[in-house]
């Protein structure tokens, strides 16, 4: 199985500064079609997770320009631009690359 | 609007089995695009993938729990059920239904609200 480790696990934030976070898997997550199956989420606070980013770089429906993904193979980060308080909640990183799907321990994102 | 509902027994005895049915709206289940999925989380923990299935009645399962679940789908109804034998308090978390798109773009798109099961004697 895949192991994902994120870090931070903690991460206070300012509002308007950048934020990034780093999720790493233990075997590539790049197929041979050249994707790389890594999913972003957030789960704020009493909801439910909702889909940022897949395939390591695609914004999903509806998310704001100022998050991005980025990286390949193993090493991967989230990036916000600058940070809103809405922005609040525990990040996870998750690999499909192959079944079971697992997911990193979560980045927990507060207001300073 | 695609929406997922999760339905089900909230408390449960050690030893006894959980049930959970989840009702998808907005979309037809037997959509070739999509799995649909299992996820759970304790209280204060992370995510734990369970299993999926596809509209076929193909599954993939955590082998973590493999001998304990079971997936299933029911076309008629557009749902999709999880069946885990033998619960211990381990298996209290709020579990969720999801939607995974893995033949367009990716990801678990849509996710239910969530429900809590709680094991205790």
């Amino acid at each position: 199985d895949i192991v994902m480790t994120q870090s931070p696990l903690s991460l206070p934030v300012t509002p308007g500064e950048p934020v990034s976070i780093s999720c790493r898997s233990s075997q590539s997550l790049q197929h041979g079609n050249g994707n790389n199956y890594l999913d972003w989420y957030l789960q704020k606070p009493g909801q439910s997770p909702h889909l940022l980013i897949y395939l390591g770089s695609n914004r999903a429906s509806g998310v704001p320009d100022r998050f991005s993904g980025s990286g390949s193979g193993t090493d991967f980060t989230l990036k916000i631009s600058r940070v809103e308080a809405e922005d609040v909640g525990v990040y996870y990183c998750m690999q499909a690359l192959q079944t079971p799907r697992s997911f990193g321990p979560g980045t927990k994102v507060d207001i300073k | 609007q695609v929406q997922l509902q999760e339905s089900g027994p909230g408390l449960l005895k050690p030893s006894q089995t959980l049930s959970l049915t989840c009702t998808v709206s907005g979309d037809s289940i037997t959509s070739g695009t999509y799995f649909w999925s299992w996820i759970r989380q304790p209280a204060g923990k992370g995510l734990e993938w369970i299993g999926r299935i596809y509209f076929s009645g193909s599954t993939n399962y955590n082998p973590s729990l493999k001998s304990r679940i079971t997936i299933s789908i029911d076309t008629s109804k557009n749902q999709f059920s999880l069946q885990l034998t033998s619960v211990t308090a381990a298996d209290t978390a709020v579990y969720y239904c999801a939607r995974e798109d893995t033949l367009v773009r990716g990801g678990h798109d849509y996710w239910g609200q969530g429900t809590l099961v709680t094991v205790s004697s």
